[in-house]
């Protein structure tokens, strides 16, 4: 059973560029979660989704971030026009149901870097 | 607001040695309190949980946390470390409003040494 999968890995954009990261749950796995680690800090909730809804997006920024979980396909963190600021690593992770935080299973994370 | 503190930034042990990593909170009403695990590019991987019940909770690989309320703490302990066990640790919280947040603390870094 395959834990759930991010891509790419690491990514590079230069500023203004748009950065696209994917998150594919665990098989049977409805709910999706992003967060964000910034160097030497811990994760900070972003957004969390169920298929085709948005259920709490209290941790996005306002500006140039977005999510969407369709579906069919992964979910997808989209940030636009990237700045400096947002080089990070972005986690997602998935539970089958909402509630107890010991069902959400973390992703490898995708590594941005924003030159 | 919900909130956990890691007051160490880094932790160094001896392998064989018990191993402490301090976590405190700040929570309104009972705290629902999570350890996790990260390894160097991975993922982070839940170790244990404090919900209700007993003060003294075991969790993967030998580790284990106790529950302070007068204290408002919820340390991490092993009695004997392993060189393996050196990664950033995360204690957590989740978020009084908003059931599926979990709000993190800054890790702390564990390295045990040979």
């Amino acid at each position: 059973n395959a834990g759930v999968m991010q891509n790419p890995r690491h990514l590079v954009r230069r500023r203004g560029q748009e950065a696209r990261l994917r998150c594919s749950p665990m098989k049977g796995h409805s709910h999706v979660y992003w967060y964000r680690q910034l160097p030497e800090e811990g994760l900070k909730f972003m957004v969390y989704l169920q298929k085709e809804n948005i259920i709490d997006e209290s941790g996005m920024p306002k500006e140039r971030f977005s999510a969407e979980f369709p579906k069919e396909g992964p979910s997808i963190l989209r940030i636009q026009q990237v700045v400096r600021g947002d080089s990070a690593a972005y986690f997602c992770a998935s539970s089958p149901t909402s509630g107890s935080a010991d069902t959400q299973y973390f992703g490898p994370g995708t590594r941005l870097t924003v030159l | 607001a919900q909130s956990v503190a890691q007051p160490e930034d880094q932790v160094n042990v001896a392998e064989g040695n018990p191993l402490t990593v301090k976590c405190t909170y700040s929570v309104s009403g009972n705290p629902y309190l999570f350890w996790y695990v990260q390894y160097p590019n991975r993922g982070l991987q839940f170790l244990l949980k404090y919900i209700t019940g007993d003060n003294l909770v075991k969790g993967s690989y030998g580790f284990e946390a106790e529950f302070n309320k007068s204290q408002t703490s919820f340390h991490l302990k092993k009695p004997s470390a392993l060189v393996s066990d050196s990664a950033l640790y995360f204690c957590a919280v989740r978020d009084v409003g908003s059931a599926s947040k979990i709000i993190f603390g800054s890790g702390t870094r564990l390295s045990i040494r040979p």
